[in-house]
């Protein structure tokens, strides 16, 4: 099976600059998407196909992917960006979308 | 506004089945991939089933293949999943999610609903 892997958790001073990573083998040749979940709610799509944004997410939510890691990349954090954050990935060889085990976000 | 609302989710014995319902409304939901996920307490999101917009294909992740169930009712706009089976590890929040397109993004979520087993 198809493993993500993501670091547990990662801390940013506010109005710096976020860096969550997913690691996968050759996830650079996939698609990837990012889902943010605030405590109590459901999740919530960010970052589509690696770079692309949903409406009415803001632009300092981007993201990259390349080889075997892609990145999600959060500028000028706010408080509100506190959360947990999810890659997945759909699994040609099973039929199967692959989440990563979801890195938190805390602002100091 | 598109919206989609799970039911459901209860108490149930060790063994027991119990089937969920998720409804949409706000768009066509006939043109859409359904996806349910779940989630654990405490946990990440585990993505359980996927079926196709006119009812074809469904996968099933390997944890619950053989005891679940995904179907559609696109005259109603309903989404279901059926879970018989249930063990402990099963107990998780139980989302559903649309796709807009075959191994596409999942774009809406509802708001899950609980599913306990405990004897």
């Amino acid at each position: 099976s198809y493993d993500l892997a993501q670091p547990p958790s990662v801390s940013v001073a506010p109005g710096k600059t976020a860096r969550i990573t997913c690691g996968g083998n050759n996830i650079g040749g996939t698609g990837v998407n990012w889902y943010q979940q605030k405590p109590g709610q459901a999740p919530m799509l960010v970052i589509y196909y690696d770079s692309d944004r949903p409406s009415g997410i803001p632009e300092r939510f981007s993201g990259s992917n390349s080889g075997s890691t892609a990145t999600l990349i959060i500028s000028r954090v706010e408080v509100a960006d506190e959360a947990d954050y999810f890659c997945q990935v759909w699994d040609d060889s099973s039929d199967h979308w692959v989440f990563g085990g979801g890195t938190r976000l805390t602002v100091l | 506004e598109a919206q989609l609302v799970e039911s459901g989710g209860d108490l149930v014995q060790p063994g027991g089945s119990l089937r969920l319902s998720c409804a949409a409304s706000g768009f066509m939901f006939s043109s859409y991939e359904m996806n349910w996920v779940r989630q654990a307490p405490g946990k990440g999101l585990e993505w359980i089933s996927y079926i196709g917009s006119h009812g074809s294909p469904k996968y099933y992740a390997n944890s619950v293949k053989g005891r679940f169930t995904i179907s559609r009712d696109n005259a109603d706009d309903l989404l279901y999943l059926q879970l018989n089976g249930l063990t402990v590890e099963d107990t998780a929040i139980y989302y559903c999610a649309r796709s807009p397109s075959p191994r596409s993004e999942f774009d809406l979520w509802g708001q899950g609903t609980l599913v306990t087993v405990s004897s």
